[in-house]
């Protein structure tokens, strides 16, 4: 059983409109939690994390929101650009197993000029 | 960009034979990862290192094995590929630990097809 997961394979934005992508988790003992960001015949790159004690982290376009009672956050890209068009993974991390990430299937943004 | 090369970038093999990839990195980093990449379960760790000769399981181990002799290389080899094993690996490594978490930096992957 997934104990991350972005139930929306895909998303279509139009660009400068906001794109929201969503993740929940099951396992309360995740404290930290990450998204990364793929491009086509790449790895994953990190691009932004957020700590259980916070609600909320920015950076630059990016946002991610934590709701700890509903195990749920987002990922917040205002204004979207075409260059944003990637597979967006959720991944959380548990205390005292920060060694361990646990991915979740990702999510496919496209951004249409 | 973290310096983690994998190779091969790509491999056709056929079923029933051995097939090792390769991680190499250059950042001195503790730990090391292997994880696979298949269509609607994103990234799962196969096996890990924490130091050399230092590695354990993860979440989809069977049907692999690694070694890591030297700091800077992950070996993961499929004894006897099989069909279901075709999938895209990826490396990576962190200066996490247990208690301490740092990001993961990730090679370009490495695309296996079994035949």
């Amino acid at each position: 059983d997934q104990q991350v997961k972005q139930n929306s394979p895909s998303l279509s934005v139009q660009e400068g409109r906001i794109s929201i992508l969503n993740c929940d988790y099951t396992n309360s003992m995740f404290d930290y939690f990450l998204w990364y960001k793929k491009y086509p015949a790449e790895g994953p790159t990190f691009l932004i994390s957020i700590s259980s004690i916070k609600d909320k982290n920015e950076d630059g376009r990016f946002t991610v929101f934590l709701n700890k009672s509903a195990k749920h956050l987002s990922l917040h890209i205002v204004p979207s650009q075409p260059g944003d068009s990637a597979v967006y993974f959720c991944a959380a991390q548990a205390e005292t197993s920060y060694d361990k990430v646990i991915f979740g299937p990702g999510t496919s943004l496209s951004v249409i000029p | 960009d973290a310096g983690i090369t994998q190779s091969p970038r790509h491999k056709v093999t056929e079923t029933g034979t051995p097939v090792t990839l390769r991680c190499h990195q250059t950042e001195n980093h503790r730990y090391m990862y292997w994880y696979r990449q298949d269509p609607g379960h994103g990234l799962r760790l196969i096996h890990y290192s924490y130091g050399v000769k230092d590695t354990d399981k993860g979440e989809v181990s069977d049907g692999y094995s690694v070694s890591r002799s030297k700091t800077e290389d992950f070996l993961l080899t499929l004894e006897s590929a099989t069909s279901s094993q075709t999938s895209v690996y990826f490396c990576a490594i962190s200066e996490s630990s247990a208690d301490s978490n740092q990001p993961q930096h990730f090679g370009d992957g490495t695309r296996l097809s079994i035949l």
